[in-house]
């Protein structure tokens, strides 16, 4: 049974661009949570997934944006990048109850 | 004020004690609580799940202090692989809801 996967992995971008990070939730999973994690920081909370729709969001600007999907896999969109917005970004996906984390992409900005 | 505060450490710990780890968290309406475990650039690991009647796995045990709003982490027999980042989270409802993370405690356990 597949866990929770990110693609890619890394990514290098131009402050100014856009950014889609993208999420495969664990099997059976219905719920997809966004966190940003900041170097020596613990995650924090962009926004969550369920049904398609956004539930739940975060403290974060409208340049963060996302989308789940009928598979309920879900990106991540970061437009006109700034250089504070490099960090971890992990997706959880969950069904009521605990969330499980995938790997991470890891978004360096330059 | 922080949503969940714990101390940084970093702790190093010889191998074989025991180490315990406090947060604490300022919601008083937050319903769940867990502890994660991350490793150097790793995703986070859901540890365990605290309740108020306390639980225990292997050489973890978890409390919860709803009144003081105080959770606590205890390993015992302290393993080289114990070695990580303690993340205290908080949850605001039951179930599928947002997680509020503490900035971690690093631990490093000495052979």
């Amino acid at each position: 049974d597949a866990g929770v996967t990110q693609s890619p992995t890394h990514l290098i971008k131009t402050r100014g661009q856009q950014v889609t990070l993208r999420c495969s939730p664990k099997s059976g999973h219905d719920t997809v949570s966004w966190y940003q994690q900041a170097l020596g920081q613990g995650p924090q909370f962009i926004f969550q997934y369920y049904e398609e729709e956004e539930r739940q969001r975060g403290n974060f600007p409208d340049r963060f944006s996302g989308h789940q999907f009928p598979n309920y896999s879900s990106e991540l969109n970061v437009n006109a990048l700034l250089l504070g917005d490099s960090a971890l970004y992990l997706c959880a996906s969950s069904l009521a109850g605990a969330q499980y984390f995938g790997p991470g992409t890891r978004l360096t900005v330059t | 004020r922080k949503e969940v505060e714990q101390d940084p450490g970093p702790f190093n710990v010889p191998e074989g004690a025991t180490v315990a780890f406090n947060c604490t968290y300022s919601n008083s309406a937050s319903q769940s609580f867990f502890w994660y475990r991350q490793d150097c650039r790793k995703e986070p690991k859901l540890l365990m799940s605290v309740y108020s009647s306390g639980n225990e796995d292997g050489r973890f045990t978890a409390q919860l202090n709803r009144a003081s709003q105080y959770i606590s982490l205890l390993i015992r027999d302290s393993k080289l692989s114990d070695s990580a980042t303690y993340l205290c989270v908080v949850e605001s409802n039951f179930g599928n809801e947002k997680l509020t993370f503490g900035t971690g405690t690093r631990l490093t356990i000495i052979p």
